[in-house]
């Protein structure tokens, strides 16, 4: 089992749709979840952070965590072609160490 | 500059080679990071640095490689006798402060995208 799951996709939603990436996690001393962007042969980029169970808003992007299932996931709302890309969840367990998921491909259809 | 720099962008080696992988880091930024992505994958933690000190290279594949940053600020990934498989592209990221409370943000660079032949 990997450290950090997620399904690569491609998830493919319409424009202006909802959508739903998620993340599943194995060490349950995992402190810190990360989600990041990664455009086609460019460097990923952080886009939301959450550390404590339940919901953060930050426009149109929802990060939510629930440590008890040890699952993140990143909603995206009003989804335009310009969020298409690569998800990657990172997953920090109190030090500088990172353990990055494969990354979910979101296309979104105009 | 504004960001993380690396250089080269591009690197095409023959198998056997030796190869160097440099890295400039914010200005200022404590703590630096070394990745290795392969195609399809995330990031894949090779070593990290504060300041001038290697505090971790469990990440590193082999003996063939090998980082340093000798004044804390540039850094340097060399893969010596390159193979096939190391194949990827090579991320380096930096954040303000170590990462003791796991919450500073890590700042990517553009990577090197390292094909060996």
């Amino acid at each position: 089992q990997k450290e950090v799951e997620q399904n690569s996709g491609p998830l493919s939603v319409p424009e202006g749709a909802i959508a739903s990436l998620n993340c599943t996690y194995s060490d349950r001393g995992s402190q810190s979840f990360f989600w990041y962007r990664q455009y086609s042969g460019k460097s990923p980029e952080l886009i939301m952070s959450i550390y404590s169970n339940g919901d953060k808003e930050d426009g149109r992007f929802t990060a939510q965590l629930n440590k008890a299932s040890q699952y993140v996931s990143l909603l995206i709302r009003d989804s335009q072609p310009s969020d298409s890309a690569t998800y990657l969840c990172a997953v920090n367990r109190g030090t500088y160490k990172y353990i990055f998921g494969t990354g979910t491909r979101l296309k979104v259809l105009a | 500059g504004a960001g993380v720099s690396q250089s080269p962008r591009y690197k095409v080696a023959k198998r056997g080679q030796d190869v160097a992988l440099r890295c400039d880091p914010i200005s200022g930024h404590v703590s630096l990071f070394w990745y290795q992505q392969a195609l399809g994958q995330g990031p894949e933690f090779l070593t990290y640095f504060q300041n001038e000190a290697q505090l971790d290279k469990s990440g590193l594949p082999s003996d063939r490689f090998f980082a340093e940053r000798p004044e804390g600020s540039v850094s340097t990934l060399k893969i010596q006798r390159t193979q096939q498989e190391d194949s990827a592209v090579y991320l380096c990221a930096s954040s303000l402060v170590r990462l003791g409370g796991n919450r500073e943000t890590q700042y990517f660079g553009p990577g090197t995208r390292l094909l060996v032949l």
